[in-house]
């Protein structure tokens, strides 16, 4: 399986800022999702990032609010942007293989004060 | 109707027994299902998947698959304090659809 790599591994952060994170996998892979997992839940999907074209969101979740990037087949970021105390999660990015197996990576722990 | 149900638990076994986690979907039209152990303050991570009906034995983890009743399984033989977690069943329609999470708990 592929290794996936987030920075930061954890923030927090002041209400009304923004926040990037980055995504970084060791292999080329064209599917990769971001998701949101808040205290005690299970992941919700945020979005699906597909390299040459714009992401695509989940009923609940925007791009003014959660921006994503997908420059090329091993890089992503999420941009959670003007944050308020909801937005306090994990957010994991994940990549799908050719057997439509998904593979997540550390997690990023943000608290929004 | 919540589209990937599971007992969110606890489910507490002993040492060495057998653990059993279930997991029923809605969408018929599933095709392939997933298991996830999360230990806490980690990220999920794959242990099982399955994509036919029966049985499918990967060491100590078996999974089980009914199409028909739209439900799927997972059992840890020789159940270890280490199998102490949180088991996400994932279920693939279009996308990725995740239950709640079974927390199991292995005593000694």
């Amino acid at each position: 399986s592929a290794v996936i790599s987030q920075k930061p591994s954890r923030d927090i952060c002041q209400r009304g800022t923004s926040l990037t994170i980055q995504c970084q996998v060791d292999s080329q892979v064209t599917m990769m999702f971001w998701y949101r997992q808040q205290p005690g839940q299970s992941l919700t999907l945020i979005a699906t990032a597909n390299q040459g074209s714009e992401a695509t969101y989940e009923s609940g979740f925007v791009i003014d609010k959660f921006p994503i990037s997908r420059p090329n087949l091993t890089f992503s970021t999420l941009t959670v942007s003007n944050m308020s105390p909801e937005d306090s999660s994990i957010y994991l990015c994940s990549v799908q293989d050719e057997d439509y197996e998904q593979y997540f990576g550390p997690g990023t722990r943000l608290t929004v004060t | 109707q919540k589209e990937v149900e599971q007992n969110s638990g606890p489910l507490s076994v002993p040492e060495g027994a057998i653990a059993s986690l279930n997991c029923t979907y809605s969408d018929r039209g599933s095709q392939s299902f997933f298991w996830y152990r999360q230990y806490s303050g980690k990220s999920p991570e794959l242990i099982m998947f399955i994509y036919s009906n029966g049985d499918k034995e990967d060491g100590r983890f078996t999974a089980q698959l009914n199409k028909a009743s739209q439900y799927v399984s997972l059992l840890i033989r020789d159940s270890q304090p280490s199998d102490s977690a949180t088991y996400l069943c994932a279920v693939n329609t279009d996308k990725l659809i995740f239950g709640t999470g079974t927390r199991l708990q292995v005593f000694p």
